[in-house]
């Protein structure tokens, strides 16, 4: 079974409106972390934001927040108020801690993105 | 502060030859990792490196090195080039590798083989 999942091949939203970007993981740790990268057509990974397995309140960055749901294993990022700027492929990855203190990362297939005047 | 740093952002180099790619991490941040992105395959693990020794290593040939210096500074190596090969090589930073701390990618290397 695959680790991350981002079934949505493309969203499309209007400026200003917002949008969610949905992703799903499986892992059996009880330690993990959930991450939210945008990657534009240059390349960069940029992060976005990051939850805990075990942070209790969903973490929000700027307009961004994640929508986290453990017991339903999602991931959901929100992005308020859409920009032209956010158009850019977003990849969710997880990295799971149950073999040790590691920074290995687990991506999804990605969603691309497209921001509408 | 200084994000990730990666060099050179595109190389074209021949099938057969090895190529050598270079990352300086954030100050301060002591764990890099290496992952290859392609259109079929997506982002893959390629290893990553702690106080210069490596700590995991993804399912690649060994055509695929890397190294850590004493300052944090990361280089990967691949050998004998292949057609497919041919990816876009991200460097990724973190403080230590613990479970709160975030990871931050470079700017990536984009190789072509030819």
């Amino acid at each position: 079974a695959q680790k991350i999942t981002q079934t949505q091949p493309g969203m499309f939203v209007q400026e200003k409106e917002a949008v969610t970007l949905d992703c799903t993981y499986d892992t059996s740790d009880q330690s993990y972390g959930l991450f939210w990268y945008k990657q534009p057509s240059s390349g960069e990974m940029i992060f976005l934001i990051y939850q805990g397995s075990y942070d209790e309140q969903n973490a929000t960055e700027g307009r961004y927040s994640l929508n986290f749901q453990k017991a339903r294993k999602s991931a959901n990022l929100v992005i308020s108020a859409s920009q032209l700027g956010d158009s850019a492929m977003y990849f969710c990855a997880m990295r799971e801690m149950s073999g040790g203190a590691n920074s290995k990362l687990t991506f999804g297939k990605g969603i691309t993105l497209s921001v509408r005047p | 502060k200084a994000g990730v740093t990666q060099t050179p952002r595109y190389l074209i180099k021949t099938r057969g030859q090895q190529v050598t790619l270079s990352c300086s991490p954030i100050s301060g941040h002591r764990s890099v990792s290496w992952y290859q992105q392609t259109p079929g395959q997506g982002l893959q693990f390629l290893f990553e490196y702690f106080s210069e020794t490596q700590r995991n290593k993804g399912n690649f040939p060994g055509r695929f090195s890397g190294r850590q210096f004493s300052n944090s500074r990361s280089e990967m190596n691949v050998s004998t080039l292949e057609l497919g090969d041919s990816a876009l090589y991200l460097c990724a930073s973190s403080l230590a590798m613990a479970t709160g701390n975030t990871i931050y990618f470079g700017e990536g290397s984009w190789l072509t083989v030819v």
